[in-house]
């Protein structure tokens, strides 16, 4: 499969333990977070989002939040399976003037997760 | 099925060639846009697409040219390719923009020696 990454950081958990992984976002005008996952060999895949209007949200089995004030995002897997090892990437969204809003993404950190 | 393909997935190819990788998307999204992937600098977007015929540029754009000729369609074309330009590619597209959830293609590896 394709190599996303060499030297990414690394999070080990085991299966069934909850994963929490963080992101540390740049723009303070960012209004918009998404949260992909990207397998080995495949395109990154949507998993979940948050307005900043939000400080929480909730889906199957994961949550995301976001705390402005230090500019922080984290993404937490509840009973943490074989099948979450991949690379986890969040990404900021903010609109320039006048023109499309723009996505940004962070360097990803990569899950392994342990039998 | 709802998808985004590109060809082609793999690409060795010698500096100076000019080479073209198409992107297809058969859900009526507005938006599309191309990424390159690098170790350790994540993704990062070269051009983008808010519809037919408008297009702007990205955070890397050098190098690199588009077009947007039909909604389904938005190739990636480098015109004199450099080693420099090796890299996995990503095309994806989204319903409007960046406040939609972006579909990603499965990604081209290009090596130019």
């Amino acid at each position: 499969g394709e190599s996303v990454g060499l030297h990414l950081p690394t999070l080990s958990v085991q299966e069934g333990d909850n994963s929490i992984i963080n992101c540390a976002y740049s723009n303070s005008a960012s209004d918009y977070f998404i949260w992909y996952k990207q397998e080995s060999g495949k395109g990154p895949q949507f998993i979940i989002d948050i307005r900043s209007n939000m400080d929480k949200r909730q889906g199957q089995r994961v949550t995301v939040l976001l705390n402005k004030t230090v500019k922080h995002l984290s993404l937490q897997i509840a009973a943490t399976q074989p099948g979450d090892s991949a690379v986890y990437f969040c990404a900021e969204n903010f609109r320039n003037t006048g023109t499309a809003s723009k996505l940004t993404f962070g360097t990803g950190t990569r899950l392994q997760v342990t039998l | 099925e709802a998808q985004v393909t590109q060809n082609p997935r793999y690409l060795i190819t010698v500096t100076g060639k000019k080479l073209t990788v198409t992107c297809s998307q058969n859900m009526n999204h507005e938006y599309m846009s191309w990424y390159r992937q690098d170790p350790g600098l994540g993704l990062r977007q070269i051009y983008y697409s808010m519809n037919v015929e408008v297009t702007d540029k990205g955070d890397v754009p050098e190098g690199y040219k588009v077009s947007r000729k039909e909604k389904r369609n938005f190739p990636l074309i480098l015109e004199s390719p450099s080693p420099n330009q090796t890299s996995l590619y990503f095309c994806a597209s989204s319903l409007r923009g960046g406040y939609n959830e972006q579909f990603f293609g499965p990604g081209t590896r290009l090596t130019v020696l």
